[in-house]
């Protein structure tokens, strides 16, 4: 079984440009995360789809960050315009459900990482 | 809003020594889980614990969630040079609009000296 793919595995750019991050979860699993991580620190939830639906986006800085995931399957996140700051690991994981009381396992892919210049 | 600390933050082993990290939630966690980051790798699941007082073992691995619901442990025995890596616990919300969200803990890092 082919694992959650994540495009590009590297990416540098400079301040104020844009830039995409693609993924593509593990056939049949309804809910998508996207995670930012810092060095040293444990991944952070920027939103969180089940289905097409965006359900908790609560951590996502809707000035400059924005995601879709059409069609349920294929999610991007872009970044517009990129800061220092961003620079990152952006990490994609899917799981094949998402009751809210028994969570099943994440299964990330091995992430985007992001150097903003 | 809900906090996961983990202690140590880094731990040096030699090889064949045991190895603990804690992990301490600020809330009640309806279940927890671990995940292991390899060195320029990403979150590989561990194991996911429910039951107040759980006790669960992987090999050389032995998990715990406690009585309370809002501490847990992962012990290693005899750790190996494959054990390297960064441990993680992650917990879910419980209840509030961010009902469902993982929140992790920001790891222990171990190393394994041979």
């Amino acid at each position: 079984e082919a694992g959650v793919v994540q495009s590009p595995r590297y990416k540098i750019i400079e301040k104020k440009q844009p830039v995409a991050f693609w993924c593509n979860p593990i056939s049949g699993h309804n809910t998508l995360y996207w995670y930012l991580q810092n060095l040293g620190q444990g991944p952070e939830l920027l939103i969180r789809y089940e289905n097409e639906e965006a359900v908790d986006d609560s951590q996502l800085p809707k000035d400059r960050f924005s995601a879709e995931r059409l069609k349920g399957v294929d999610s991007t996140l872009k970044i517009q315009p990129a800061e220092l700051g961003d620079s990152a690991v952006y990490l994609c994981a899917s799981s094949p459900i998402n009751s809210g009381v028994g969570f099943n396992e994440q299964f990330f892919g091995p992430g985007t990482r992001l150097t903003v210049l | 809003g809900q906090q996961v600390m983990q202690i140590p933050q880094y731990q040096h082993v030699q090889e064949g020594e045991d190895f603990t990290t804690y992990c301490n939630s600020s809330t009640t966690l309806s279940n927890i889980q671990w995940y292991k980051q390899r060195p320029g790798g990403h979150p590989v699941f561990l194991i996911q614990l429910v039951k107040s007082g759980e006790v669960k073992k992987q090999k050389r691995l032995t998990f715990q969630f406690g009585e309370a619901k809002k501490n847990s442990s992962l012990h290693i025995t005899a750790t190996q040079t494959t054990d390297v890596g960064t441990y993680f616990c992650a917990g879910p919300n419980a209840g509030g609009t961010s009902y469902g969200k993982l929140t992790f803990g920001q790891g222990t890092i171990l190393t394994v000296h041979p």
